[in-house]
């Protein structure tokens, strides 16, 4: 089945110690999204690629940053975890805006 | 900018209806969605609506919208204890290229036997 899949599921990494969260999909979308949701809380885009252009959120912090070598990967860095980025982070799909599909999420826990 | 609002928390018993309300507030066209989040998974699209249709339905669910209050609502039918989960809606407006998601912050359903 076509699908966005997220490796891995859970990550402990370590306050200040770089971490990299993972997003394929076999769907061929062109724009792919990042979102970072917080305990009891809406997710919150941080930013996506519509095909190779990469689009920031204004509040997204300098931490965050993304690569898309190709059209089914996507990745997310976070330079220097700290206590406030633990979440759940959310890849999702769209092809043009339409369709969007989510990835089952990673949990993050920063120690 | 697009503001979506829920509703944050409702209980019901086991075989009733359940009735989610959410408003938005962007005024052009725009998809309006219902996404379902069981505890520490993702999220899962339920259904979805157009804002110039009134009604959708589908299975037990049943998405009424009021365009002119932008008010939508999702009905579930005959609620089991396995619709126990958070309900967000979403909106994404319908432009000349694409668009992004705005979320509500989401209402939990609890379900008693």
């Amino acid at each position: 089945d076509a699908m966005v899949i997220q490796n891995p599921r859970y990550q402990v990494t370590q306050f200040g110690k770089p971490v990299t969260l993972s997003c394929s999909q076999t769907l061929n979308h062109n724009v792919m999204y990042w979102y970072q949701q917080k305990s009891s809380q809406a997710p919150k885009l941080l930013f996506h690629y519509y095909d190779k252009d990469f689009n920031n959120e204004a509040d997204t912090p300098d931490n965050f940053q993304s690569r898309r070598p190709n059209t089914s990967f996507c990745f997310l860095d976070i330079r220097s975890p700290g206590l406030g980025d633990a979440a759940m982070y959310l890849c999702a799909t769209s092809l043009q805006g339409d369709g969007y599909t989510f990835g089952s999420g990673t949990r993050l826990t920063v120690v | 900018g697009e503001d979506v609002e829920q509703s944050l928390f409702l209980s019901v018993r086991e075989g009733d209806s359940s009735v989610i309300n959410c408003t938005y507030t962007d005024s052009s066209s725009t998809y309006l969605y219902w996404y379902k989040q069981e505890p520490g998974a993702g999220l899962q699209l339920l259904t979805y609506i157009f804002s110039n249709m009134d009604m959708k339905q589908d299975q037990r669910l049943t998405v009424l919208l009021n365009k002119k209050d932008k008010h939508l609502s999702l009905r579930i039918a005959d609620t089991q204890t396995g619709d126990s989960a958070i309900y967000f809606c979403a909106e994404s407006p319908v432009n000349s290229g694409y668009s992004t998601l705005t979320f509500g912050k989401g209402t939990m359903l609890l379900v008693s036997p």
